[in-house]
């Protein structure tokens, strides 16, 4: 069946520190795949989305390339602020009404 | 009002109380959700509704009761909780299921 792997947390960096958070998929068909975020005391929100093998989607700085080579959708940014502390969330869609979120990983970002 | 709106924000209630959980979609989207959100654990997809029509039920208790009246509202009615069920419960809408809105979700806590 579908499912999404992401690497566990919390994940603990300084401010400017380069980010990676880990993700790789298993699904059957083409899926789209997905990062939403989670600020503290909200719900989640879409970061960022690639619909294709090798796209690339990004937004305020973030980035994930769907490489079908390797079923990974690794988000990535240069240099964190303490304002992107929250939890993110791996997931894809492949048809039907149903997406399959990842476990989160929780980011703490230190000033 | 716009986007995905949950009322109340915070609800505590007792393990014989009935309360109903509202959702409202301004987005003019096509299926509705609800998700529970625990501590330590990956976001459970608890119901899905298509055009108002409920197409998934992932084992949920039935002491939780969905009602979609129309596309734009989503319910859950809540009797008989318990302690267990103390969650943060977020409502989310899709049009055809792709890219999910979350609203901002309702703190829920049994006593």
């Amino acid at each position: 069946g579908n499912s999404v792997t992401q690497m566990e947390g919390p994940v603990t960096l300084s401010e400017e520190a380069f980010l990676t958070i880990n993700c790789t998929y298993t699904a059957t068909g083409y899926p789209s795949l997905f990062w939403y975020v989670q600020y503290p005391g909200e719900g989640l929100q879409l970061l960022l989305k690639a619909t294709k093998a090798d796209d690339k989607g990004s937004n305020k700085g973030f980035e994930a390339t769907y490489r079908k080579e390797t079923t990974s959708f690794h988000l990535e940014k240069g240099s964190v602020q303490v304002s992107d502390s929250a939890v993110y969330f791996c997931a894809l869609f492949t048809g039907g009404f149903k997406t399959i979120f990842g476990a989160g990983t929780r980011l703490f970002v230190k000033a | 009002e716009t986007g995905v709106t949950q009322t109340p924000r915070h609800l505590v209630m007792g393990m014989t109380n009935k309360k109903s959980l509202k959702c409202e979609q301004h987005l003019g989207h096509n299926a509705m959700y609800w998700y529970k959100q625990s501590a330590k654990k990956p976001l459970e997809l608890m119901f899905v509704y298509n055009f108002k029509e409920q197409t998934e039920n992932n084992s949920v208790p039935s002491r939780f009761s969905p009602e979609c009246p129309n596309s734009s509202h989503l319910f859950l009615h809540l009797h008989t909780l318990q302690p267990e069920d103390s969650a943060l419960y977020l409502c989310a809408s899709s049009q055809d299921g792709n890219e999910q809105f979350f609203g901002p979700g309702t703190r829920l806590t049994v006593l």
